[in-house]
């Protein structure tokens, strides 16, 4: 079974250029979360999809932000336009079920630098 | 707020070292308690959890960690660590009625010299 897959790996932008971060959830999983580590701080929940529907945003930073999941699979997180703030790792998780815990599994993160 | 705490940042060890990293937790009442890694170059894998029944929770690789409901505290420990141990840890708790979203802790970065 393939784990969660995110694109690209590492990202270069300058300042108020867009950024789209591809997140490939663990087929079959219909949560999906994404989170984003600013350097040095703890591990942020951003917010959490169930299928194609966001069930909680609360973690968005700003409308700067916007994240999508069409047809309930893979997830895009957009930047628009990205500030020297947004850089950090970003992270996806997608678990199964809902109800009782469900363990999440982690992408291997994409790295956001702002110029 | 509510937080979660990681005391330590950096820790360097020798290996056969004990190991134990501190985590408390603000929130009150019933929560899901992790501890994740990250091995360099690699995913958060989780290590262990506790849900509820005995505190003291066995997990991968010779980690166990003791919930301490008085203290609000979740201490990850190993007895002898090895090189490979080498990596990022991370405490979490899930609150409950929830998404069953993480809130997670600064993260501790261990260091194993051979």
């Amino acid at each position: 079974e393939a784990g969660v897959t995110q694109f690209p790996s590492h990202s270069v932008i300058e300042k108020g250029q867009t950024v789209t971060l591809r997140c490939d959830p663990i087929s079959g999983h219909d949560n999906l979360y994404w989170y984003r580590r600013v350097m040095g701080k703890e591990i942020k929940f951003l917010l959490h999809f169930v299928k194609e529907s966001k069930q909680d945003e609360s973690g968005m930073p700003n409308n700067r932000f916007l994240a999508e999941r069409t047809g309930g699979t893979y997830s895009t997180l957009k930047v628009q336009p990205a500030e020297l703030e947004d850089s950090g790792v970003y992270f996806c998780a997608s678990s199964r079920d809902r109800g009782t815990y469900n363990e999440q599994f982690f992408g291997p993160g994409t790295r956001l630098t702002v110029l | 707020a509510q937080s979660v705490s990681q005391h330590n940042h950096h820790v360097i060890l020798s290996e056969a070292a004990s190991l134990e990293l501190g985590c408390n937790y603000s929130y009150g009442g019933t929560v899901n308690l992790f501890w994740y890694v990250q091995y360099p170059g690699q995913h958060l894998q989780l290590l262990l959890k506790y849900f509820s029944g005995d505190p003291l929770v066995k997990g991968i690789k010779g980690f166990e960690a003791e919930f301490i409901k008085s203290k609000f505290s979740f201490n990850l420990r190993k007895p002898s660590v090895q090189w490979s141990d080498t990596a990022e840890y991370f405490c979490a708790v899930i609150l409950p009625n929830t998404g069953n979203q993480f809130y997670f802790g600064t993260g501790t970065s261990l260091t194993v010299i051979p």
